[in-house]
């Protein structure tokens, strides 16, 4: 079955410390990935994306991810958090052909709280 | 551009009950997708519509239906309603793939239903 694993359910950080937060995610096929995030009473938005070419995309606000296809994981990094970051981190795929690309399957999230 | 409308913010209804929800996609965007978020399950796929057509279907029970019109606004009924249908329910929209090879979706807000 289809499913994204995200490592950590809630990580603490002090400004200025970096951040990595894990994805990985299970899917037979050619793949999308998407980071997007929530910040306390907003919608979602999304962070960045990949579709294909260069695996290390870079995404708003300082942040990258690295796509690896032999570990099947696609992890968010930053390297310098401030507390504006605070927020909950959505890891997401989808089919990149088929007709299923409306259909985001997504982790459950990661609550990242930064410490001023 | 103006962004993913839904309307209304918040909902309370009865168990037993039945509700709609409205979305208005981004100006020209085709596609709107619907998403149920909840604390433990996190967000899961319902349906996917493109040219007033169900293109994909989550796993979800047929108490959850939708429809698209013309114009690409698209609404989610939920019939007999359950203590467990309390969600925040997400509408996404995107162009198509025939559109462009790029599929984002674009979050709107959320309607939060709480169901008594």
């Amino acid at each position: 079955a289809q499913s994204v694993s995200q490592h950590n359910h809630h990580v603490i950080l002090s400004e200025a410390a970096s951040l990595e937060l894990g994805c990985n995610y299970s899917y037979g096929g050619t793949v999308n990935l998407f980071w997007y995030v929530q910040y306390p009473g907003q919608h979602l938005q999304l962070l960045l994306k990949y579709f294909s070419g260069d695996p290390l995309v870079k995404g708003i606000k300082g942040f990258e991810a690295e796509f690896i296809k032999s570990k099947f994981s696609f992890n968010l990094r930053k390297p310098s958090v401030q507390w504006s970051d605070t927020a909950e981190y959505f890891c997401a795929v989808n089919a990149a052909y088929g007709g299923s690309q409306g259909n985001l399957i997504f982790g459950k999230g990661t609550k990242l709280s930064v410490k001023p | 551009k103006a962004g993913v409308t839904q309307t209304p913010r918040y909902l309370i209804k009865t168990r037993g009950q039945q509700v709609t929800l409205s979305c208005s996609p981004i100006s020209g965007h085709r596609s709107v997708s619907w998403y149920q978020q909840t604390p433990g399950q996190g967000l899961q796929f319902l349906f996917e519509y493109f040219s007033e057509t169900q293109r994909n279907k989550g796993n979800f029970p047929g108490r959850f239906s939708g429809r698209q019109f013309s114009n690409s606004r698209s609404e989610m009924n939920v019939s007999t309603l359950e203590l467990g249908d309390s969600a925040l329910y997400l509408c996404a929209s995107s162009l198509s793939p025939r559109e462009s090879p790029y599929y984002e979706q674009y979050f709107g807000p959320g309607t939060r239903l709480t169901v008594t």
